[in-house]
């Protein structure tokens, strides 16, 4: 099963900050979180992925808390083109497994 | 960048036929191939893991006699459907894993639709 919990849904006005967040409790010390996303009938897409430390890149900002339990993906302008079902992985036994995700609505 | 190449995108079979789904790294070199499957409005479901010059890794419940995987070299990966059934149809992507990249970011095909009929 996936390590992690995400709400199913959320709405984002377009221009808006988009905050995902996610639970993962049991992560360990070593363990990574990755957020992918999945754009309606394409092949998921890699955002950004951290470990303890905050992290930013062309996409996206990852906050990680400081005892590791959860964490934020921002979407600092949200466009409707960001539509997509987002979701958060912490790494199992070296594979990749999906949980639900969030589905993320962009509003104009 | 790193991009995976999936095909065909969409593939219609009859009921009882085989179908082979290819998946090639473009770009680099990959080691590990993972294949996935997601029904409609389901997340994606791990099916199997395919390692270069060895025996894929089946997750619990898939069977390998059905699911076929091949990774004859480190930029392709095969995945044949064998006696394909209505119930097998399914949105079926892979995924590749770097050679040397380090952590597990994987770049994902564009995904093969399956419909059997």
């Amino acid at each position: 099963d996936a390590k992690t919990t995400q709400p199913p849904s959320m709405d984002c006005a377009e221009g808006r900050a988009a905050n995902l967040p996610c639970n993962h409790s049991t992560i360990s010390g070593n363990e990574y979180v990755y957020w992918y996303r999945q754009i309606h009938s394409q092949g998921p897409q890699y955002i950004i992925h951290g470990l303890k430390n905050n992290e930013t890149n062309e996409m996206a900002s990852l906050i990680i808390t400081e005892d590791r339990k959860s964490s934020t993906l921002i979407l600092p302008h949200a466009t409707l083109r960001d539509t997509a079902v987002y979701y958060c992985i912490v790494i199992r036994d070296d594979k990749i497994i999906f949980g639900k995700g969030t589905r993320l609505h962009i509003l104009p | 960048g790193a991009v995976v190449s999936q095909h065909p995108s969409r593939v219609i079979c009859k009921s009882g036929t085989s179908v082979k789904i290819e998946c090639r790294s473009l770009d680099f070199q990959a080691t590990t191939m993972f294949w996935y499957r997601q029904f409609p409005k389901k997340s994606l479901m791990l099916m199997a893991t395919s390692n270069e010059g060895s025996k894929a890794t089946y997750e619990q419940g898939v069977e390998k006699d059905k699911f076929l995987i091949n990774h004859a070299s480190l930029t392709l990966s095969t995945l044949t459907v064998t006696s394909a059934h209505p119930e097998d149809s399914s949105f079926y992507i892979c995924s590749a894993r770097r050679s040397g990249f380090g952590a597990n970011v994987l770049t994902f095909g564009a995904g093969s639709r399956l419909t059997v009929l």
